[in-house]
C-alpha cells in the first residue's frame, strides 16, 4: 500500500482563522515532508520530520506550525495565514533510514488546495 | 548546491507520437538519487522511477523509458506512442545520500506535456 492520504481536499480560510491540514501513511515510513506548492511552480520543501522529529524547517514562517504526534501522522497547523499563502499543500512520506538506496523515494499524497480570503 | 533544469516548458503532442522529456542535473555528490515524478491536474505527484548514481543501467517500464548518461549528466525520459492520459506536468528531481533525517528533493521547475487527438 503505497498511499498517503491528506485531509481535507480544499480548505479556505480567513486571515484570522486558525486551520489544520492532515497527513497520514501506514507505509511504515519513517520520514514524513510538508511542501507547498505555487501555480506552475516546483513544489518547495517546508519541513522534515524524521523518527518524528523535526529535522529540517526551511525558513519557514511561524503561522505555519507542524506537529508529528506519531509515527504515521503529521499535521500543519495554519494561524494568520496571508493570501500568498494560498497554495498547494503536500504530503509525502519515505522510509528514511540511512544510506540504503530503496529508501529515498517519497511518496505524495493529492494535497490539500488552501485559499487564503 | 544541487541543481536540476528541465529546459523544455511545454510540449505538446499528437497522440501516438514519441516523445522525449530532457533532465540535465547538477551535484558534487558521488553518490546520488534522481527520480521522475507525474503531476496530473488533480495535483498528486506520482512516483514513476528512481536511478541510483552507480547504476547506469537504462529501464524501460512499458511505455516509458528512461535514458541515464554520468557524462552528460542527463537523466531523459521518453514516452512511446503517448497517449491521452499522459498528459500532465513531469518533474525531474534529485537527492543525495539519505543521512536519517530524510532527504532534501531538488526538484526542476517541470515540463507540461500536452498530448492531443
Amino acid at each position: 500500500d503505497t498511499e498517503v492520504t491528506q485531509t481535507p481536499k480544499h480548505l479556505v480560510m480567513g486571515m484570522t482563522n486558525k486551520k489544520s491540514l492532515k497527513c497520514e501513511q501506514h507505509m511504515g515510513h519513517r520520514a514524513m515532508y510538508w511542501y507547498k506548492q505555487k501555480a506552475k511552480k516546483p513544489p518547495e520543501l517546508m519541513f522534515v520530520y524524521s523518527y518524528e522529529k523535526l529535522s529540517i524547517n526551511e525558513s519557514v514562517p511561524s503561522r505555519f506550525s507542524p506537529e508529528c504526534p506519531n509515527s504515521s501522522l503529521l499535521n500543519l497547523h495554519l494561524h494568520a495565514l496571508q493570501p500568498e499563502d494560498s497554495a498547494l499543500y503536500l504530503c509525502a512520506s519515505s522510509q528514511g533510514s540511512s544510506g540504503r538506496a530503496g529508501d529515498n523515494e517519497q511518496f505524495f499524497g493529492p494535497g490539500t488546495r488552501l485559499t487564503v480570503l | 548546491a544541487q541543481k536540476v533544469t528541465q529546459a523544455q516548458t511545454e510540449i505538446s503532442v499528437v497522440e501516438k507520437e514519441d516523445v522525449t522529456l530532457d533532465c540535465v542535473y547538477e551535484t558534487r555528490d558521488t553518490t546520488y538519487y534522481l527520480f521522475w515524478y507525474k503531476q496530473p491536474p488533480s495535483g498528486e505527484l506520482v512516483f514513476l522511477i528512481r536511478r541510483n548514481s552507480f547504476d547506469e543501467q537504462n529501464e524501460i517500464s512499458g511505455r516509458y523509458s528512461w535514458n541515464f548518461q554520468k557524462s552528460t549528466s542527463s537523466f531523459n525520459f521518453t514516452i512511446t506512442a503517448s497517449q491521452v492520459v499522459d498528459s500532465a506536468v513531469y518533474f525531474c528531481a534529485l537527492s543525495g545520500v539519505v543521512t536519517g533525517g530524510g532527504n532534501k528533493l531538488t526538484f526542476g521547475t517541470g515540463t507540461q506535456l500536452k498530448v492531443e487527438l
